[in-house]
């Protein structure tokens, strides 16, 4: 069972663009949505992460916006850059002490100059 | 920011063999875990560790698979025996309660 979805699989923006990713989870328990950006060869780091209780959360081109009541949330990144280009995965658990983060299939953005 | 190391990066063995992945974690975290992704795909859960227990598993942590943090060392993955199908990227996590999760660059094992 995908607890957590991911979409578009791919994506291919120009730079300078907003690009969209989109996440959607079905366990009413998550609480806590972080993202993660992952260059090929290297661990995935977190990049910005929000609570349920919030509905938007913003750390300088990388927002992410929430919906509770849909189980859904995206990540926006504004004015591209080709060093933006990785895989970002969303990921999501609950509150109920240290549990396992359960990712998403991720989205391999891919920024054009 | 705070440093997971994975040690090797690449470990190539031979099917049935033992192979052991060491992490070690950032120093002050209590939770450790262990996360298996192929091609560069899912992070897919295996294990998560606290206080010197598996607080939960995932199908994937086969009955050939083992952790453990002797004296506060490495954490580490054993798998005994392996099989094919173990090829894959194993990263290393650690965190602190309810808080941000720091991982490894990973280690890539090869099995022939």
């Amino acid at each position: 069972q995908q607890q957590v979805r991911q979409s578009p699989q791919s994506l291919t923006v120009w730079e300078g663009e907003t690009a969209i990713l989109n996440c959607s989870y079905e366990n009413s328990a998550f609480d806590y949505f972080p993202w993660y950006q992952q260059f090929p060869g290297e661990g995935p780091a977190l990049l910005i992460a929000i609570r349920s209780v919030s509905d938007k959360k913003e750390d300088g081109r990388f927002t992410i916006f929430f919906n509770k009541r849909e189980k859904k949330l995206s990540l926006h990144i504004t004015d591209s850059q080709p060093g933006d280009s990785a895989t970002y995965f969303c990921a999501a658990h609950s509150n109920y002490g240290n549990e396992k983060i359960t990712f998403g299939a991720g989205t391999k953005l891919t920024i054009k100059p | 920011g705070p440093k997971v190391l994975q040690i090797p990066s690449h470990q190539i063995i031979d099917m049935g063999q033992m192979v052991t992945l060491n992490c070690d974690p950032v120093s002050n975290h209590l939770y450790f875990y262990w996360y298996k992704q192929i091609l560069g795909q899912q992070m897919e859960f295996l294990v998560n560790f606290y206080n010197g227990k598996v607080m939960e598993k995932s199908k994937l942590f086969k009955d050939q698979f083992s952790v453990e943090r002797p004296d506060g060392s490495y954490f580490t993955l054993k798998i005994q025996p392996t099989a094919l199908e173990d090829s894959a990227v194993y990263f290393c996590a650690s965190g602190t309660f309810q808080n941000t999760l720091y991982f490894g660059a990973g280690t890539r094992l090869s099995v022939l």
